[in-house]
């Protein structure tokens, strides 16, 4: 299993102000996958990158996937405390790793304060 | 249904007793996949499902852990002997492909405490 380390583990920040949080791995993913979980809830889907360099955007959040495709990055403008959650990323192994395919990083507490 | 459901949401458990968790995925969702959650972390995975088949349960902690999927629908998983670092909230999801890689539909999942 290849593990995946996120970062910064917790973050508060005012409304309004900008933010970067980062995935990084020494391996190799074939893509990746960021999901957003509230309390009591399951993780939701927000973006799959697959190319290296890919960039996509989702209204104020920017998701970047590097170019070796060992690293992404979500970049959230002007946020909002509707933003709060639990941002987990979770890479798809290359080219193995097992039939679930999917290795989930501990994920960055994100709290936006009114 | 709309989107998959896990039962129960919660569950207390004396050390040493079995449980049950149910999940139902998506309808016509070929592939289910049981994850455990720690307190502040992110999912583990535990066991896949492709169909009926357990494709893979190398996530499972011990022999205490079994889930089954006889129909290709609705799963369980069940713990006998329950212990306390069972205690996790257990996700369930499913996905309609078979692509590694294909998005997941979690459920809400049950928060089981081992008292």
């Amino acid at each position: 299993t290849q593990l995946l380390e996120q970062s910064p583990q917790f973050l508060s920040i005012q409304e309004g102000e900008n933010l970067t949080v980062y995935c990084n791995s020494s391996s190799v993913f074939s893509s990746l996958q960021w999901y957003r979980q509230e309390p009591g809830e399951g993780p939701v889907l927000l973006v799959t990158v697959v190319t290296g360099g890919e960039v996509k955007k989702l209204k104020r959040l920017t998701f970047q996937f590097g170019d070796a495709r060992k690293d992404s990055s979500l970049h959230i403008t002007a946020a909002q405390p509707g933003d709060t959650g639990l941002y987990l990323c979770a890479g798809v192994d290359w080219p193995g790793g097992g039939a679930d395919g999917l290795t989930f990083g501990k994920g960055t507490h994100l709290i936006i304060q009114p | 249904g709309a989107g998959v459901s896990q039962s129960p949401r919660y569950k207390v458990a004396k050390r040493g007793q079995d449980v049950a968790l149910r999940c139902d995925p998506i309808s016509g969702h070929v592939s289910l996949f049981w994850y455990q959650q720690a307190l502040g972390q992110g999912p583990e995975f535990l066991t896949y499902f492709q169909n009926e088949a357990q494709l893979d349960k190398s996530g499972l902690p011990s022999d205490r852990f079994f889930a089954e999927r006889p129909e290709g629908s609705v799963s369980t998983l069940k713990i006998q002997r329950t212990q306390q670092e069972d205690s996790a909230v257990y996700l369930c999801a499913s996905s309609s492909g078979q692509v590694k890689g294909s998005p997941l539909h979690f459920g809400n999942g049950t928060r089981l405490t081992v008292t």
